[in-house]
């Protein structure tokens, strides 16, 4: 595709349960990363994908949230045990070089009742 | 950590006004100052970045301008538009690390 595309757009779940949400980067860029982004908020990083491997992961809040990227190329972002507090819209960016522009995705909302 | 101020948290401007919105940070090795622009329902744009080699960045109607000295960065906007309606975010990236860290961002209203 043109751009960073996220599933799902828009996710709400019950407290407790496991969420899965999806990145699909720009062909070809090599980097990738997480963020969330709360209500009035700017966005905070989670972590940084170079290739295959999780770069930096010191903003994961806790074990219950994790991040795969197994090929290189899709990544996804596993929540666990969800709770009220992980509300938010969760941002993907890719980019084509460390250091490069970041290009972000449109984000997936996730609201936990 | 570093640390990212943003200053106003609001601003409303007539069309045809200028805009300028402040960044304080606190790393003294961060080398590099993106501003991202963000659309209700979209995700960050760039708009403008500047290295910590370079002082100010102009690109038509936008400009950054940067002190490393007292360690912040300004968005200027000239001759505003309603499109340019939309928050603001600056970030900013320290050396030896990839990741941005972002500002609490500026919602900018430009009325016709």
């Amino acid at each position: 595709g043109a751009g960073v595309s996220q599933t799902p757009s828009n996710k709400v779940t019950e407290k407790g349960k496991y969420v899965e949400l999806r990145c699909d980067p720009i062909s070809g860029h090599t980097a990738l990363y997480w963020y969330r982004q709360s209500l009035g908020q700017g966005p905070e990083f989670l972590i940084y994908f170079q290739g295959t491997g999780a770069a930096d992961d010191s903003g994961l809040p806790n074990d219950r949230f994790f991040a795969v990227r197994p090929e290189g190329s899709v990544s996804t972002l596993k929540i666990q045990r969800t709770e009220r507090g992980d509300s938010a819209v969760y941002l993907c960016a890719s980019s084509a070089r460390d250091g490069g522009e970041l290009f972000f995705g449109e984000g997936s909302r996730l609201t936990v009742l | 950590g570093e640390n990212v101020e943003q200053h106003p948290s609001t601003l409303s401007v007539q069309e045809g006004d200028s805009a300028v919105i402040k960044c304080t940070y606190s790393d003294s090795a961060s080398n590099y100052f993106p501003w991202y622009k963000q659309e209700l329902g979209k995700g960050p744009q760039l708009i403008i970045d500047i290295r910590s080699n370079v002082g100010e960045k102009k690109d038509q109607r936008i400009a950054v301008t940067l002190n490393k000295t007292a360690k912040h960065f300004s968005l200027h906007i000239t001759e505003t538009q309603p499109e340019d309606s939309a928050v603001y975010f600056c970030a900013v990236r320290t050396t030896g690390f990839q990741k941005l860290v972002f500002g609490t961002g500026t919602r900018l209203l430009v009325s016709p």
